[in-house]
């Protein structure tokens, strides 16, 4: 999508090692998310940020760590992959927050397909 | 928690007609309601947003209502086509941080 990309696009890994997925944005959002989508689960909130070096919790975080040194950079990492972390990962970004009113809706990118082997 | 409910099963309709899925929550209302659309292979894309205090909003073909009494959110699509077909989720906002809780989807076929 326009303004956010993700990589890879598409990735398999054996469980135990360590994996970055990267978010890159080009329109100087303070607001940055990762999101995990399952079957039978939707899409869940892993972390977000709200600034460089400012991020926090979502609902599933285990294993699961971020960081944001530039505005235009979030960073995902998996510590050590498990299969239950075999899933389809959504990066997004939002305007609203960054013009104090909520109209706008997230735009998200076009997502990282991970397979822990 | 929190529970959002979307009908699981797939959404069959008939091309030109009115497409109504619905979106349930439970516990508190959220401050916004939105719903998006999502293609096989793709990142779900942002269509509507409604207030709490807004009965409903449109967009073209587009309709969304949303009912804090009854803890539902209608969505149509009117004069349905075949382009229509998509996954379409709803997603809640409670507020600070605008962090988005979404419901599992619906799956919306349209056939000529």
């Amino acid at each position: 999508d326009a303004g956010i990309t993700q990589s890879p696009r598409h990735k398999v890994t054996e469980t135990g090692t360590p994996v970055t997925l990267r978010c890159h944005q080009t329109e100087n959002h303070r607001y940055m998310y990762w999101y995990r989508q399952d079957p039978g689960h939707g899409l869940r909130l892993i972390h977000y940020s709200y600034g460089v070096k400012d991020t926090d919790k979502g609902e599933v975080s285990d294993g699961y760590s971020v960081s944001r040194s530039k505005t235009e950079d979030f960073l995902l990492t998996l510590e050590s992959a498990t299969s239950s972390q075999t899933s389809v990962y959504f990066c997004a970004i939002s305007e609203s927050m960054d013009r104090g009113v909520t109209n706008y809706g997230y735009t998200f990118g076009s997502g990282t397909r991970l397979t822990v082997v | 928690s929190q529970k959002i409910e979307q009908n699981s099963e797939a959404l069959n309709i008939q091309e030109g007609k009115t497409a109504t899925l619905t979106c349930n929550y439970t516990n508190y209302s959220p401050a916004y309601l939105q719903w998006y659309r999502q293609d096989p292979g793709r990142g779900p894309v942002f269509l509507l947003l409604i207030r709490e205090n807004e009965k409903e909003k449109r967009k073209e073909r587009l309709k969304v209502t949303f009912d804090t009494t009854l803890k539902q959110s209608l969505f149509h699509i009117t004069a349905s086509q075949p382009a229509d077909s998509a996954t379409y989720l709803c997603a809640l906002d409670y507020g600070g941080g605008n962090k988005l809780t979404f419901g599992t989807g619906t799956q919306l076929k349209v056939e000529l």
